[in-house]
């Protein structure tokens, strides 16, 4: 089993709409959990992170976290089209501060 | 979050030549930072764990003698490829760990590497 796994997408919305990212782990990933967004030819940038089981808001982003279910999400409420890119989960892994990362999720926000 | 800059942005060498990557955290002390390639459409791969002082930790399948990691400050972290072949070819990518209380990784914009 791959540490985190990601639905591979890729994933299509109208403008507007909710996007629905999701993401689980293994048992080897510590409980800090991130976002990251990248764009064609860019590097990751962070955009949301989690500790706590329940849910994180912020601006148009909610990452949601359960535990019990080793499951991680975001959600990107009223998607624009400038939200298009390849979003990547990535979880904690041991004490020596390193991420495992999903394959990514390529989200194609539609006009 | 934390600033970090990567030079050169791009560079194309011929095959059996090296190339140094430079990696700086512009406004913290970075006492930990990684290093990852991602060839296109993929997903970001660990090379190696670089402390500041210490010798980098390297992933398994990473030959470090190919790939040179010094840290040697607080604010710099380099990376060699020596003797590049055209399978090296790929999109470098630094990222800092950070200041204190911050357990997020901070990237920064890459450099692409092109072996003729």
């Amino acid at each position: 089993q791959k540490e985190v796994e990601q639905n591979s997408g890729p994933l299509s919305v109208p403008e507007g709409a909710i996007a629905s990212l999701n993401c689980t782990y293994s048992d080897r990933v510590s409980q800090s959990f991130f976002w990251y967004r990248q764009y064609s030819g860019k590097s990751p940038e962070l955009i949301m992170s989690i500790y706590s089981n329940g849910d994180k808001e912020d601006g148009r982003f909610t990452a949601q976290l359960n535990k019990a279910s080793q499951y991680v999400s975001l959600l990107i409420r009223d998607s624009q089209p400038s939200d298009s890119a390849t979003y990547l989960c990535a979880g904690g892994l041991g004490s020596a501060r390193q991420l495992t990362f999903g394959s990514g999720t390529q989200l194609t926000v539609l006009p | 979050g934390a600033v970090v800059s990567q030079h050169p942005s791009w560079v194309i060498c011929k095959s059996g030549t090296s190339v140094k990557i430079e990696c700086r955290s512009l406004d913290f002390q970075a006492t930990t930072m990684f290093w990852y390639r991602q060839f296109p459409k993929q997903s970001l791969m660990l090379m190696a764990t670089s402390n500041e002082g210490s010798k980098a930790t390297y992933e398994q399948g990473v030959e470090k003698d190919k790939f040179l990691i010094n840290h040697a400050s607080l604010t710099l972290s380099t990376l060699t490829v020596t003797s590049a072949h055209p399978e090296d070819s790929s999109f470098y990518i630094c990222a800092s760990g950070g200041p204190p209380g911050y357990n997020e990784q901070f990237f920064g914009p890459g450099t692409r590497l092109t072996v003729l």
